[in-house]
């Protein structure tokens, strides 16, 4: 059974940046025809889409206001996949998810992460 | 672009029937048949209800259905549960490699 999940630090400070990380266990990141991504919801609010990479890790998908500021990459060799999101303010703070797409990366995601809480804060 | 519209509240007692509109436009919802549903109940990560407007993941009960006219998609819950409080929200593609959620609506079993 294929599950997500992420790790990384709960704090990061103003101008930084945020790094998180999903592993993957039960399947292959890279043998599997599939897209990874991330998905953040901010406290109380709805969620908004980051962006996915393919397994062969030469596509992805970046939300356009968020572009500039995110790389997504695959390390196979760890079945693990991360975000990088660089100047960071506290509109950032949000949970943040990895997830699973169905099957294109905009047809939903079916198989999610707990989620992480990220503060953004001096 | 702007959000989904969704309304922010619906409401149902047991074994009724509630209906969740996502409004678009003809560039996202109304141009593509990939809209998605998610339930997400409080501290837990969404859960896939419906993709490609009607398609429902294995798993989901037959009691969730997804339809689209023009701009609009629905969300169909029948046989109302108490399980079936929780927050629902709507995604859709928008071309130009862009997809755009709704922003949420909190449906309450009575």
């Amino acid at each position: 059974q294929l599950q997500l999940q992420e790790s990384g630090p709960g704090l990061v400070k103003p101008s930084e940046t945020l790094s998180l990380t999903c592993t993957v266990t039960g399947g292959s990141i890279s043998s599997s025809s599939h897209y990874w991504g991330w998905i953040r919801q901010p406290p109380g609010k709805g969620l908004e889409w980051i962006g996915f990479i393919y397994s062969s890790g030469n596509t992805y998908y970046y939300k356009p206001s968020l572009k500039s500021r995110v790389t997504i990459s695959l390390d196979t060799s760890k079945n693990q996949f991360s975000l990088k999101l660089t100047s960071v303010t506290a509109a950032d703070t949000a949970v943040y998810y990895c997830a699973r797409p169905v099957s294109s990366w905009f047809m939903g995601s079916d198989i999610w992460g707990q989620g992480t809480m990220v503060t953004v804060s001096s | 672009q702007s959000a989904l519209t969704q309304p922010p509240s619906a409401s149902g007692s047991p074994g009724q029937s509630v209906i969740i509109s996502c409004t678009g436009t003809s560039s996202d919802v109304g141009g593509y048949n990939y809209v998605s549903w998610y339930q997400q109940h409080p501290g837990r990560p969404p859960k896939l209800m419906i993709y490609e407007v009607s398609k429902r993941p294995s798993g989901v009960p037959d009691r969730f259905s997804g339809s689209k006219s023009g701009n609009t998609a629905s969300l169909t819950v029948s046989g109302l549960q108490a399980e079936d409080e929780a927050d629902y929200y709507c995604i859709s593609y928008a071309g130009s490699n862009n997809m755009l959620f709704g922003g949420g609506t909190k449906l309450t079993v009575l």
